[in-house]
Formats: C-alpha cells, sequence, structure tokens
C-alpha cells in the first residue's frame, strides 16, 4: 500500500542529544512536510521541501535540520539548539499542484 | 501574516445534538480551505475541502462545511453527532497559486458522549 512512513514512533533524547526522525513516502509526491503538533497550539510548519535537492523554513525552524537527497525521503535532525523538543511530529507529503496531503503516523520524541 | 483561529478548544455533546465548529481565517486573497480530523491514535485524516464553486461542501461522514468569503469563515457542521465523532478536527487554509504549504487552526478536540 502506499503511504508515508514515520519511524520510530517513539523516541526518548537526553538533553544536549541531536536526534534524526525518519520520514519515507513511496507515493511519488514531490512535496513533503514536517510539522510539530503541540496540545493546544495546532499543528505547526518546520521545514517543507516541494523538490529535491531544495527546501524551505516553516514558522518554526529554529533548532531543526533537514534535507532531501531523495524524492522519497525526508529525514528531519532535531538539534541541541532546539529549546523544548519533546512533542508530536508529523510528516506529511503532497504531489505538485495539488493541495491534498496524506499524512504519517507521527512520532513522538520525549527529551529526559 | 496569515492565520486561522478555531474559536472551540474543547467542545462535549451528547450523541444526536447537532454539531457547528468555528474557523475563521486572516488573508484576504483566495483560498483553498481544509477540514481534517484526528481520531484517537490515527492519523490526521481530510473530511472535506473547498477550492471554488458551490459555498457548501459535503465531505465523508456527514460532515458539510459552508464557506462564507464576507466573513472570512469555513465552520464545520454536522446534524446529529455520534460517539464515534469523538476527535480532534483541525481547520486549515493554503492560499491558491503559492506553494502548497497548509496553515492550520490550534484545533477543537469534540468528545461525544454516549
Amino acid at each position: 500500500d502506499g503511504g508515508i512512513t514515520q519511524s520510530p514512533k517513539y523516541l526518548f533524547r537526553k538533553e544536549g542529544q541531536n536526534v534524526t526522525l525518519s520520514c519515507e513516502q513511496n507515493l511519488n509526491h514531490d512535496a513533503m512536510y514536517w510539522y510539530r503538533q503541540d496540545p493546544g497550539q495546532g499543528l505547526r510548519l518546520i521545514y517543507y521541501s516541494q523538490i529535491v535537492n531544495d527546501f524551505q523554513k516553516g514558522d518554526i525552524a529554529e533548532g531543526y535540520s533537514v534535507s532531501r537527497e531523495k524524492k522519497e525521503s525526508f529525514p528531519l535532525t532535531v538539534t541541541s539548539a532546539q529549546k523544548n523538543p519533546t512533542a508530536f511530529y508529523l510528516c506529511a507529503s503532497s504531489r505538485s499542484g495539488s493541495y491534498g496531503y496524506t499524512f504519517g503516523s507521527g512520532t513522538r520524541l520525549t527529551v529526559v | 501574516a496569515q492565520s486561522v483561529s478555531q474559536h472551540n478548544h474543547h467542545v462535549i455533546l451528547s450523541e444526536a445534538a447537532s454539531l457547528e465548529l468555528g474557523c475563521n481565517y486572516s488573508y484576504g486573497g483566495t483560498v483553498n480551505l481544509f477540514w481534517y480530523v484526528q481520531y484517537p491514535g490515527q492519523h490526521l485524516q481530510l473530511l472535506l475541502k473547498y477550492f471554488s464553486g458551490d459555498p457548501l461542501v459535503k465531505g465523508i461522514k456527514g460532515f458539510e462545511a459552508e464557506f462564507i468569503k464576507s466573513k472570512f469563515s469555513f465552520n464545520l457542521r454536522k446534524p446529529s453527532v455520534q460517539w464515534s465523532d469523538t476527535a480532534e478536527y483541525f481547520c486549515a487554509v493554503s492560499i491558491r497559486g503559492a506553494t502548497n504549504k497548509l496553515i492550520f487552526g490550534t484545533g477543537t478536540l469534540l468528545a461525544v458522549q454516549p
């Protein structure tokens, strides 16, 4: 089945460590997105990429980094510079020119 | 900057009650509008969307929404809710002709009591 796979589902990180969240899609979608979901704040856009080897900052990019070396993959690194990284992270993708998103099942990151 | 407001953060209804969730956006140009739903432990799913044409759009599971351009609103409605509608609902907007990126509201948590 086509879809988006996010891994791991749960992730624990010690303060000061970088951690990378995986997002893979087999939908042949051009665009991919990372959102952060916090209770009462909805989904906020971290980074997005419309084509391979290109990406743009969203509204809350500070403390995060991404890469888009392959169309299928859009990993998100949460760096030690992110002050409050504990959250639920959602990856999504869409076809170019289409406004319909497909979402992954999310990764819950907890800093301990 | 564009923004989306959802005024009801937490709604509690009894089964068979009618539902209306408010959504307003701030952008003067042409927009695409969406409602997404997140059932407990599940992915975000698209309920319905509006791009153009009839401002009253129907979605899955008996939901509908009305786009009122003069009020910058896109309220979600359902005449009779069921316990299985318990979920979090998100309104979202994208700007026509720009990138595909969606701007989400803060969400409304709906609890339906049997």
